[in-house]
């Protein structure tokens, strides 16, 4: 089975700064995808980025961009910039190509924006 | 459209009642998940459903749960005899069609049982 761990139950960053969210996962599977998302105070969860595995090209979306590594099975993320908006729980999650898309998440960072 | 919704967004519960929630995806999602988030937690998998087909469920989903799409398009998921354990977040998540690789996910329900 696949597992995801987190190991920064709190991170914290100023204002206009970089932050960077670390992930990592078991699995012996070769094809799969990797995500975060973001889930704000009492709100909703959203996708913030994602990856396919056999790409080699770390994905960008705006501000946010992935180090993915794939042989020491690593995924971090990094947000540019930092806005307020930002503060929020982020989830890693995986996504084997033969589970039916379910998502295994990992246990999270609570991310703080300091103004 | 709207997004995912679910009903209701709390439910406060005494120890042995039966609770039901409902999830209405995205329309013409055909494929829909749930997911139980504890505090502090990431979300675990429960189950999930293409079209009216409940074609997985985790092992944390006991006989007292049960889940049911059955046109297709919302979905219910019941706990009976309700225990301080089932206190969590219920969140649903759909996909759209074959091809698609987004789950969006509804608010969740948060369930307290007294």
């Amino acid at each position: 089975a696949q597992t995801v761990t987190q190991s920064q139950p709190e991170m914290s960053v100023q204002e206009a700064e970089t932050v960077t969210l670390s992930c990592t996962y078991d699995t012996s599977e070769s094809d799969y995808y990797l995500f975060w998302y973001k889930q704000p105070p009492s709100r909703q969860m959203i996708l913030v980025i994602r990856q396919e595995a056999y790409k080699q090209q770390n994905a960008t979306e705006n501000r946010f961009s992935v180090n993915f590594q794939k042989a020491a099975k690593s995924f971090s993320l990094k947000i540019s910039d930092s806005q307020l908006g930002d503060a929020a729980m982020y989830f890693c999650a995986y996504r084997s190509q033969t589970s039916g898309s379910r998502l295994t998440f990992g246990e999270g960072t609570q991310l703080t924006v300091n103004p | 459209d709207t997004g995912v919704s679910q009903n209701p967004r709390h439910k406060i519960t005494k120890r042995g009642q039966n609770v039901t929630f409902r999830c209405d995806p995205i329309s013409e999602h055909n494929r829909l998940y749930w997911y139980r988030q504890t505090l502090g937690q990431g979300p675990e998998f429960l189950t999930y459903f293409q079209n009216e087909a409940q074609l997985e469920k985790s092992r944390l989903l006991s006989d007292r749960f049960s889940a049911e799409r059955p046109k297709g398009s919302f979905s219910t998921l019941e706990i009976q005899r309700t225990e301080q354990g089932d206190s969590a977040m219920y969140l649903c998540a759909s996909i759209e069609g074959l091809g698609g690789w987004e789950q969006f996910f509804g608010p969740g329900t948060r369930l307290t049982v007294l």
